[in-house]
């Protein structure tokens, strides 16, 4: 079935570091990927909408410029917390869906990224 | 998007089937039904999804009813491995795929 790979799973790292986080489809292509964050006890939040060969769509209230998203081909996205602090400290969750299948086809996700800035 | 509502816990002994309900009073004519599950610190993992008809996998079985107000997603022989949240969701084809989650229903297998 349809894989979905995010990398690093986990990552530790100081303050006012930035910090890139890659999400790449593995056996199939994806014009679109998703971006989620997930705190303790709360459900997935849609960050943004990664669009291959264009600018993101953000959700209301998350930051751009602090959230960049670069989607440079059909298999992989990427998503760098610039200057993290430790509010940033949380899940982050990939999310694509096969272009080549018909229009209602599921998402699928990867395993997440645990982030937590010191 | 039409908006869905599910228990938030239930509790399910393991080798029985377990019923997870979710209502979606406000679903349009062309919303599908998708079911996911959120197992601890992992990603949402894909069950099933449905237009109207009744649908089956090898996972589980998806019930809407006739007026597709409400739909019921079935697990036959639960396991202590379905302990999860799941999350029933409602989306158009239009919509670009965007998935907005609710808070979903935490289901315990217990032995």
């Amino acid at each position: 079935g349809a894989v979905v790979s995010q990398h690093p799973s986990w990552v530790i790292c100081k303050s006012g570091t930035s910090v890139k986080i890659e999400c790449r489809s593995l056996d199939f292509q994806a014009t679109t990927m998703f971006w989620y964050r997930q705190f303790p006890k709360q459900s997935l939040m849609l960050m943004a909408t990664s669009n291959e060969g264009s600018k993101a769509t953000y959700e209301q209230g998350v930051e751009k410029d602090k959230f960049l998203i670069n989607h440079a081909s059909l298999t992989l996205s990427t998503l760098t917390v610039t200057s993290a602090h430790p509010e940033d400290s949380s899940f982050y969750i990939c999310s694509a869906r096969d272009d080549g299948r018909y229009s209602n086809q599921p998402q699928h996700f990867g395993d997440g990224t645990r982030l937590s800035i010191l | 998007d039409a908006k869905t509502t599910q228990p938030p816990s239930m509790d399910c002994a393991e080798g029985r089937a377990a019923n997870l309900p979710c209502n979606h009073s406000t679903i349009s004519g062309n919303e599908y039904v998708y079911w996911y599950r959120q197992i601890h610190s992992q990603g949402p993992q894909y069950i099933i999804h449905g237009l109207k008809n009744n649908e089956t996998n090898e996972m589980a079985s998806l019930i809407i009813t006739e007026d597709r107000k409400s739909s019921t997603l079935i697990l036959p022989h639960a396991t202590l491995r379905d302990t999860a949240v799941y999350y029933c969701i409602v989306i158009s084809r239009n919509q670009g795929g965007k998935l907005i989650f609710g808070q979903g229903t935490e289901l315990s297998v217990k032995p």
